[in-house]
């Protein structure tokens, strides 16, 4: 079946790291994403990578994937009050590459 | 480049009602997909069009349909509306055809089903 979980809350200090951690089941996703969502904003798109690849890194954001165990990781460095947000863990699936997403992990940065 | 676009913003019905929502995709993009988002939840597949076609449908019931329109905008249709419809409900638009599947999402429309 389709199911995306992820922990629903993560508090951090300002300047510390972040990590938000996703587990998925289709074994069969080409493509695993990572959105954002402020308070009265819609999704935005943080960063995607590739199910053959282990890491990508994209200025302050590093993605792991563990394909054999179906993990997915998103890495902050150096958070910032501004990151405070719900991050979605997604991932495509089917021929019509529709998009599953977990519950969300909402972070709260402290200053 | 215009963002995608959804009407109204909020909206406010009852049980047994009918509504229609709007979106208009992302210049140049010729798909468009629409979840549902209760409170607290991640969003749910509810159908996707890509050239005027229904291209994929999630759980949901016939009363939950659709139509996508030659400029590429998009209406989401629900009759016979329940409480458990009220929800944010996204229009996301893309470009089939791209090697990853960036959707770009609207900011929502929010209705309350009383």
């Amino acid at each position: 079946g389709e199911d995306v979980e992820q922990s629903l809350f993560l508090s951090v200090r300002e300047g510390d790291s972040s990590v938000i951690n996703c587990t998925y089941t289709d074994s069969s996703s080409t493509y695993l994403y990572w959105y954002k969502q402020e308070p009265g904003a819609g999704l935005q798109l943080l960063t995607y990578i590739f199910s053959n690849m282990d890491m990508k890194q994209d200025q302050r954001l590093t993605v792991l994937l563990n394909k054999k165990d179906k993990h997915l990781s998103l890495r902050i460095a150096d958070t910032q009050t501004g990151d405070s947000a719900i991050y979605f863990c997604a991932e495509d699936a089917g021929n019509n590459r529709k998009l599953i997403w977990g519950l969300g992990t909402s972070l709260a940065v402290n200053p | 480049e215009t963002g995608v676009t959804q009407s109204p913003t909020h909206l406010i019905k009852t049980r047994g009602q009918q509504v229609t929502l709007r979106c208009s995709s992302q210049s140049g993009h010729n798909t468009v997909s629409w979840y549902q988002q209760a409170l607290g939840q991640g969003p749910q597949f509810i159908f996707q069009y890509y050239r005027e076609e229904e291209n994929g449908r999630g759980n949901f019931p016939p009363r939950f349909s659709g139509l996508q329109f030659p400029n590429y905008s998009s209406e989401l249709n629900v009759n016979a509306l329940e409480l458990d419809d009220s929800a944010l409900y996204l229009c996301a638009s893309s470009l089939v055809g791209r090697e990853y599947n960036e959707q770009f999402f609207g900011p929502g429309t929010r209705l309350t089903v009383l």
